[in-house]
């Protein structure tokens, strides 16, 4: 159980297009995700809090227009890195919380942008 | 601000051998500590730790805390390459946020 999934698993993408990437809890719901963003040899940093119904909370120093986070349902939150630069390139990680402390991670979303 | 230091950054030993890896940590508003074992993609859960002195065990992996110290070890006994990965050790806040270190780069090499 507690099974997350993310897709696309790696995207490419031309400077100036968005992107969008999905994030599922497959066999649970999750009222909270969180997404996260790692840069080769750094450790997760975390993005934002996507709350199921709201506005997600976005981390000092993120930009919330750049990195659209939606999240419509107890299943499914999506992030949306508009007008994407060469700079965004990154692993992208969600993870989903059924209602206790633990968090479970997707897969990870690789994206280069050229 | 909350903290998660972690040593060593790097790490390469022999099959068989035992490792040590050291998580220390600054926080306003502890909820938990937990380890994550990060190999090409996202990480896998591998223990959440809440109260001092009272060891997790799976298998060849262990892991204890001390919230009077503030750190955390995870130990790994008779090393095998499939032990080979990342290592984080993250802090659980109030809101469910985690707070990751740099992790430790593990190499068990044959």
């Amino acid at each position: 159980g507690a099974v997350v999934s993310q897709h696309p698993s790696w995207v490419i993408c031309k400077s100036g297009t968005s992107v969008k990437i999905e994030c599922r809890s497959l066999d649970f719901q999750a009222t909270t995700m969180f997404w996260y963003r790692q840069f080769p040899k750094q450790s997760l940093m975390l993005m934002a809090t996507s709350n199921e119904g709201s506005k997600a909370t976005y981390e000092q120093g993120v930009e919330k227009d750049k990195f659209l986070i939606n999240h419509a349902s107890l299943t499914l939150s999506t992030l949306t890195v508009t007008s994407a630069h060469p700079e965004d390139s990154s692993f992208y990680i969600c993870s989903a919380r059924p209602g206790w402390n633990e968090q479970f991670f997707g897969p990870g979303t690789r994206l280069t942008v050229l | 601000e909350d903290k998660v230091v972690q040593s060593p950054l790097s790490l390469v030993v022999h099959e068989g051998d035992t490792v040590t890896l050291n998580c220390s940590y600054e926080v306003t508003n502890f909820r938990s500590l937990l380890w994550y074992k990060q190999e090409k993609k996202a990480p896998t859960f591998l223990f959440m730790l809440t109260s001092s002195g009272i060891e997790k065990k799976s298998g060849r992996l262990s892991s204890i805390l001390d919230k009077k110290e503030l750190f955390s070890i995870l130990n790994i006994t008779a090393t095998q390459t499939g032990d080979s990965a990342i290592y984080l050790c993250a802090l659980g806040t109030s809101g469910s946020r985690l707070t990751f270190g740099e992790g430790t780069q593990l190499t068990v090499n044959p």
